[in-house]
């Protein structure tokens, strides 16, 4: 079944704390992205990859960073969580950007 | 700069009534990508349609309809004779930028349909 798979699906964790959300998908996908979704905001971009050791920033990256060694692994870091972070967190991949992107279930953080 | 716009927040109808759902988008490029999604109650983003800049042809599929106007940069959705099951929020999520990679949210209209 093709699907892309978050972990945790629920996380509450303390400020300061380094964190890593995984985000992995079977379909061979070359592009990856992490949203997170907040009530008012829709959902706003954080980071992209195109490929393999290719990413680059979205419209909200402040706090993150993320890798991309294999093809079908997209982790989102935080570092050091802040309040701020707590959020509904999504990790959408798609074969070309035009392309429909098929997201994972969610992750949701809360960051004490 | 890019903008998406559901001047809906929130509608309420009665089962199999006719509902729909507005998006208006800025851009200023030519050639673009439209895509509807829905999050039901359970959270999860599920892709309904996607459509082309370049084609304006508009498509009904089932219950569901989409009403593409590039003149008037409106990509609206209909859902005809409403059922409990479509209560959710949907988002109007087009890809503006033909360099850009990503999505540009709207923030999204809750359905409700009630029995």
């Amino acid at each position: 079944e093709a699907q892309v798979t978050q972990n945790p699906r629920y996380l509450i964790t303390v400020t300061g704390k380094k964190l890593t959300v995984t985000c992995s998908q079977n379909m061979n996908h070359e592009y990856m992205s992490w949203y997170r979704q907040d009530p008012g905001l829709g959902l706003r971009q954080i980071y992209y990859s195109m490929n393999v050791e290719v990413t680059d920033k979205g419209d909200v990256p402040e706090g993150y960073k993320v890798s991309r060694k294999e093809k079908r692994n997209f982790p989102l870091i935080l570092e050091s969580p802040s309040p701020n972070q707590t959020s509904l967190y999504f990790c959408a991949s798609s074969q070309q950007g035009r392309q429909p992107q098929h997201f994972g279930d969610g992750t949701r953080l809360s960051i004490l | 700069a890019q903008k998406v716009t559901q001047a809906q927040t929130e509608i309420s109808v009665v089962e199999k009534e006719d509902v729909t759902l507005d998006c208006v988008y800025e851009t200023r490029d030519t050639t673009y990508y439209l895509f509807w999604y829905k999050q039901p109650p359970s959270g999860e983003l599920v892709f309904l349609i996607r459509r082309n800049s370049f084609d304006e042809q508009n498509e009904i599929s089932g219950r569901y309809s989409w009403n593409f106007q590039k003149s008037t940069s409106s990509f609206n959705f209909t859902i005809t004779a409403s059922q409990v099951v479509d209560s959710a929020v949907y988002f109007c999520a087009p890809k503006l930028d033909q360099g850009a990679q990503k999505l540009v949210f709207g923030q999204g209209t809750r359905l409700t349909i009630n029995p």
